[in-house]
């Protein structure tokens, strides 16, 4: 089994629909949470950042973490064509390295 | 300059050839991060290092790799004996004092085997 696991999709939504990303874990060492978005051939770029369980809120874009459940979840609000990317989840326990997850496609239709 | 430079942007070598991809970290990072990614793969981590300490290298995933860094500076990542299955982009990472939470990625080093 995978530290994290994510669905890879692809997930086509239409613009202006909620999106919902999510990933699972299974190291309860992991404290700390984040969400990178990578377009195509290019670096991935940090969207959100939290360390304890509930919600984070950054404009259109809200992480939610459940230490409890072992799953975290990034949700976009009024989708837009230029959120097409792929977006990885990414954890950290009490070292510097990052475990990342598949990274799930996401296309956003106009 | 402003970011993480890395180079070669793409490099299509033979089986058997040893390459050398470069990184130059965001000026005053002092913390530097290769990863991998495979074609619909995760980031692989292969090394950290940070300021003079002795360099993460657990990632590594054979002996055929390894990384030098110059001071708070220029990294270089080797792999010899290149496989077809080393064929990835390896992406460079750097921040600031090892805030793992807040990493600034290169646009990463396009690496074919054939």
């Amino acid at each position: 089994q995978k530290e994290v696991e994510q669905d890879p999709g692809p997930l086509s939504v239409p613009e202006g629909a909620i999106v919902s990303l999510n990933c699972t874990y299974s190291n309860s060492a992991f404290q700390y949470f984040m969400w990178y978005r990578q377009y195509s051939r290019k670096g991935p770029e940090l969207l959100m950042y939290t360390y304890s369980s509930g919600n984070k809120e950054d404009g259109r874009f809200t992480a939610q973490v459940d230490k409890s459940s072992k799953y975290i979840s990034l949700f976009i609000r009024d989708s837009q064509p230029s959120d097409s990317a792929t977006y990885l989840c990414a954890l950290r326990g009490g070292n510097e390295k990052l475990t990342f997850g598949t990274g799930t496609r996401l296309t956003i239709i106009p | 300059g402003a970011g993480v430079s890395q180079s070669p942007s793409n490099k299509v070598t033979e089986k058997g050839k040893d390459v050398e991809l470069r990184c130059d970290p965001i000026s005053g990072h002092t913390a530097l991060y290769w990863y991998r990614q495979r074609l619909g793969q995760g980031l692989e981590f292969l090394i950290y290092f940070q300021g003079n300490s002795a360099p993460d290298k657990s990632g590594l995933p054979s002996d055929r790799f390894s990384a030098e860094r110059t001071g708070e500076s220029v990294s270089t990542l080797t792999i010899q004996r290149t496989q077809q299955e080393d064929s990835a982009v390896y992406l460079c990472a750097s921040s600031w004092q090892g805030s793992g939470n807040t990493i600034y990625f290169g646009e990463g080093s396009w690496l074919t085997v054939v």
